[in-house]
């Protein structure tokens, strides 16, 4: 079984621009969760889709946002980007999110804002 | 809100020795999930081990084990005979036990663990 994939691998982006990474999690899991990676704030949850609905959300500005499709395939945006955004993004999928799932993470999108 | 700490940024071990690492955390919950990640230098962040708070045995797979010390809100990671391939950073983490609204998990800064030959 295929694991969690995230496209691109590296980007490279100026600020004011926005982005939109992509996350195709494994066949049958119907839960994706973002995560953003820094060396300074560490790992810090950005949200969690479900069946094409958001069911959670981090603390992160409007800027940041997503959406999942009915394959639930996860996509997440940010709008006109900053120095800070720059990043590791993780995209997590499991079966449902509910009780005892395992979140099994993709390899990540590395966002270089300039 | 939980939090989870990791106080020890670095940590190293010789080859086939055994290695602690040391999480703490905070919560009002009674019920939840502790986790440790470990995530190599290709960054793919892969599941060590996990712990159910409502279980008193502590958890273990292969080389990895557990010291969860519930009344002391701690979690610590064991790793026997450890082996150049264990060189990664580990993160701890936490996850409520219910799903739905609470589905996140919370992490520690993490331990950069290094193995030496």
């Amino acid at each position: 079984k295929a694991g969690v994939t995230q496209t691109p691998r590296y980007l490279i982006k100026t600020r004011g621009q926005q982005v939109t990474l992509s996350c195709s999690p494994i066949s049958g899991h119907r839960s994706v969760s973002w995560y953003q990676q820094t060396p300074g704030q560490g790992l810090q949850f950005l949200f969690e889709y479900f069946s094409e609905t958001q069911r959670n959300k981090g603390n992160f500005p409007g800027r940041f946002s997503g959406r999942q499709f009915s394959n639930s395939r996860s996509e997440m945006n940010v709008s006109t980007l900053e120095l800070g955004d720059s990043a590791l993004y993780l995209c997590a999928s499991s079966l449902s999110g509910q009780d005892y799932n395992e979140q099994f993470f993709g390899p990540g999108t590395r966002l270089t804002v300039l | 809100a939980q939090t989870v700490t990791q106080s020890q940024p670095e940590m190293s071990v010789q080859e086939a020795e055994t290695v602690t690492l040391s999480c703490t955390y905070d919560t009002s919950e009674s019920d939840y999930y502790l986790f440790w990640y470990k995530q190599p230098p290709s960054r793919q962040m892969i599941l060590v081990i996990r712990q159910e708070a409502y279980k008193q045995q502590n958890a273990t797979e292969n080389r990895f084990s557990v010291n969860f010390q519930k009344a002391a809100k701690s979690f610590s990671l064991k790793i026997s005979d450890s082996q150049l391939g264990d060189a990664a950073m580990y993160f701890c983490a936490y996850r409520s036990y219910s799903g739905g609204s609470n589905y996140k998990l919370t992490f520690g800064k993490g331990t950069l663990l290094t193995v030496n030959p």
